[in-house]
């Protein structure tokens, strides 16, 4: 157990609608991160929340994309207008900037027919 | 541009055997090394991971070497089990760090162990 919880864990959606997932760490960390997966590749990264302030966003984000962090607890990421390029897994994890050690959930799965 | 390229890309291994995975990176300031084991429909599990100012590291069966004059660290997994069919990330950073994006993987090794 990574202390990382990410739902939903599959989600397939057609072209053009939105989709959320959410990421739940244990409480003691203040830094959350997002990234992406696509087949054969490692991870990207996407975004990065310092408590409830996101402090970083990769080129990667476009305007569709949009995440959350309200009173530094759980994350939502929110992709509007899917398009067949997003489909990847999604990683949030949780980390500490001064040892480096980054621990991810199991990750959220996303088709776009 | 790559910060840190990864090989081989695939390896079949038997039972017993030795798995060696590599990496090289360019930026000297990466200064934390961790490597990630994933297993299908799962997200990437820290597996072990060194800092430069050793040369080796050792848990169980894997061992991280690390080469800080020619920029390279390798994975290397003992007497290889089927269970350890996964694939393998490695990855460096700088640490401590003020930005998010302070982790740069490779691209992954698919080690398949055959019984």
């Amino acid at each position: 157990d990574t202390g990382v919880s990410q739902n939903p864990r599959h989600k397939i959606t057609k072209r053009g609608q939105n989709v959320t997932f959410r990421c739940d760490p244990i409480s003691e960390h203040n830094r959350l991160y997002w990234y992406r997966q696509t087949l054969g590749q490692g991870p990207e990264f996407l975004t990065y929340f310092q408590n409830e302030a996101q402090l970083e966003k990769s080129r990667l984000l476009s305007d569709r994309f949009s995440a959350e962090r309200p009173k530094g607890s759980f994350s939502t990421l929110e992709i509007q207008r899917t398009e067949q390029g997003d489909s990847a897994m999604y990683l949030c994890a949780r980390g500490y900037s001064t040892t480096g050690e980054l621990f991810f959930g199991e990750g959220s799965r996303l088709t776009v027919l | 541009q790559q910060q840190v390229k990864q090989s081989p890309q695939s390896l079949i291994v038997q039972k017993g055997g030795i798995s060696i995975i590599n990496c090289a990176y360019e930026n000297t300031a990466f200064d934390y090394f961790p490597w990630y084991q994933q297993f299908p429909g799962k997200g990437p599990a820290l597996l072990i991971a060194i800092r430069p100012d050793v040369s080796e590291k050792k848990e169980g069966r894997f061992t991280i070497s690390f080469n800080k004059s020619a920029k390279q660290f390798s994975l290397h997994i003992m007497d290889s089990q089927p269970g350890d069919s996964a694939t393998y990330f490695c990855a460096a950073s700088m640490v401590p760090s003020n930005t998010g994006n302070q982790f740069y993987f490779g691209t992954g090794t698919s080690l398949t162990v055959i019984p």
